[in-house]
């Protein structure tokens, strides 16, 4: 079933600027990863944040995980073209399966 | 990295035919593999979870007469489609947990995703 919910649906930028979006979940989790997504292709594994973390950086990513408000948000910072791309927050729980967010679509304008 | 190689990466077939979609974990053994489908602009919704040398258990509402799953070995998991219509067009991508990440540590250790099968049903 799917906890996320994200925020924006969709975002666009100029090259060079930050992009944020955020997640929310429903129950409580173990941890809360963020994937990837280029057009039809399948997910690639960006970071992974333990309920007890509250930031991680990896890169030009920084995440963030708030389990009272059950929220989480990413920062791509510097933006690039290849940024392009779906922004898929998923959230692990006590069944071994990944429940995932909606999806933000960020576009990187040169 | 782990790698998952999903084959076909896409294909079209008529309707009341069967399609056979397979997910090979590469360089890593996987206990367990799950299988997701993906409709355009939206999010992956979890069809079944694979086990190796067991029944693949079934998401609420998904069909298990219509997609069997089979994980035969602890590389390989296959998802058929059988009889399928234009309805079951669809994005299906599968993905496995590296199995020395099983036990307490599978919780926080990330998916490996195949690149997806794009199934056409005409």
């Amino acid at each position: 079933s799917q906890q996320g919910e994200e925020d924006p649906q969709a975002l666009s930028i100029q090259e060079g600027e930050n992009a944020t979006m955020n997640c929310s979940y429903k129950t409580s989790i173990n941890n809360l990863q963020w994937y990837r997504q280029n057009s039809g292709r399948g997910l690639v594994h960006l970071i992974l944040i333990r309920s007890n973390e509250r930031e991680k950086h990896s890169g030009r990513l920084r995440v963030t995980l708030d389990t009272s408000k059950k929220s989480s948000s990413l920062l791509i910072t510097a933006s690039r073209a290849a940024d392009t791309a779906s922004y898929f927050c998923a959230t692990d729980a006590d069944d071994y399966k990944l429940s995932f967010g909606a999806g933000t679509t960020v576009t990187v304008r040169a | 990295g782990a790698v998952v190689s999903q084959h076909p990466s896409w294909v079209i077939c008529k309707s009341g035919t069967s399609v056979k979609i397979e997910c090979r974990s590469l360089d890593f053994q996987a206990t367990t593999m799950f299988w997701y489908r993906q409709f355009p602009k939206q999010s992956l919704m979890l069809m079944a979870t694979s086990n190796e040398g067991s029944k693949a258990t079934y998401e609420q509402g998904v069909e298990k007469d219509k997609f069997l799953i089979n994980h035969a070995s602890l590389t390989l998991s296959t998802l058929t489609v059988t009889s399928a219509h234009p309805e079951d067009s669809s994005f299906y991508i599968c993905s496995a947990r590296d199995r020395r990440r099983t036990g307490s540590s599978s919780y926080n250790s990330p998916l490996h995703f195949g690149n997806g099968t794009r199934l056409t049903v005409t």
